[in-house]
């Protein structure tokens, strides 16, 4: 069964940092998201991404963050300066529009 | 009030009983209602979908869905140890759009 894929699994990165999370969406899915847990609390919402554009962001989501399908396979997550609270698990998802969002098992990002 | 509400549990139950979760949501815009599993440190999974009010079964899964009264539920019958997991509901309101999800009930399913 086809699946979305993240890499790395787990990413330990300096604050003040640039890091990039990436994900491999389902290849025929045409929407694609990430999410974030932090420990112990529930997974929000981060951005939607549809068109090679952003469809809908959260409060959460400032300038900080970026997104980009830099290829036909890509969806990467880019947070340019990393703070102690950016550490949490990032979930990225795909769907083909009215099905259900299929989520990749995350990659562990932890800030020292 | 947080748009989507579960007991957090942990929920015990011997093996081979029925698992019974709950959810309920405040935003009457929700129309599709998923649950997902998800296991420590992995990524969420779906279990079920449904679209509006009514009942799905999916093997030992039935989920249950009364728009009325803001109310979702998520039934595994035969319980298996490996059922052992934390239960998210997740609702959302147009079929392309985020999952707003609860905080999920941990579920333990001794042998």
């Amino acid at each position: 069964e086809p699946e979305v894929t993240q890499t790395p699994s787990h990413q330990v990165t300096q604050m003040g940092q640039e890091v990039i999370l990436r994900c491999v969406p389902i290849s025929n899915h045409l929407y694609f998201y990430w999410y974030r847990q932090i420990l112990g609390q529930k997974v929000e919402f981060l951005v939607s991404f549809y068109n090679n554009e952003i469809s809908e962001k959260s409060e959460i989501f400032d300038d900080q963050f970026s997104v980009e399908r830099p290829d036909g396979s890509n969806f990467t997550l880019k947070i340019r300066s990393t703070k102690l609270e950016d550490s949490a698990m990032y979930f990225c998802a795909s769907n083909e529009g009215n099905q259900p969002q299929h989520f990749g098992d995350g990659t562990r990002l932890s800030i020292l | 009030q947080k748009e989507v509400e579960q007991d957090p549990g942990p929920l015990s139950v011997p093996e081979g009983a029925i698992v019974s979760l709950n959810c309920t949501y405040s935003n009457s815009a929700f129309q599709y209602f998923m649950w997902y599993r998800q296991y420590s440190r992995k990524g969420p999974e779906l279990l079920m979908y449904t679209y509006s009010s009514g009942n799905k079964e999916d093997g030992r899964f039935t989920a249950q869905v009364d728009k009325s009264s803001k109310y979702i539920s998520l039934f595994i019958r035969d319980s298996q140890p490996s059922d052992s997991a934390t239960y998210l509901c997740a609702p959302k309101s147009d079929s392309w759009g985020k999952l707003q999800f609860g905080a999920g009930t941990q579920v333990v399913v001794t042998p």
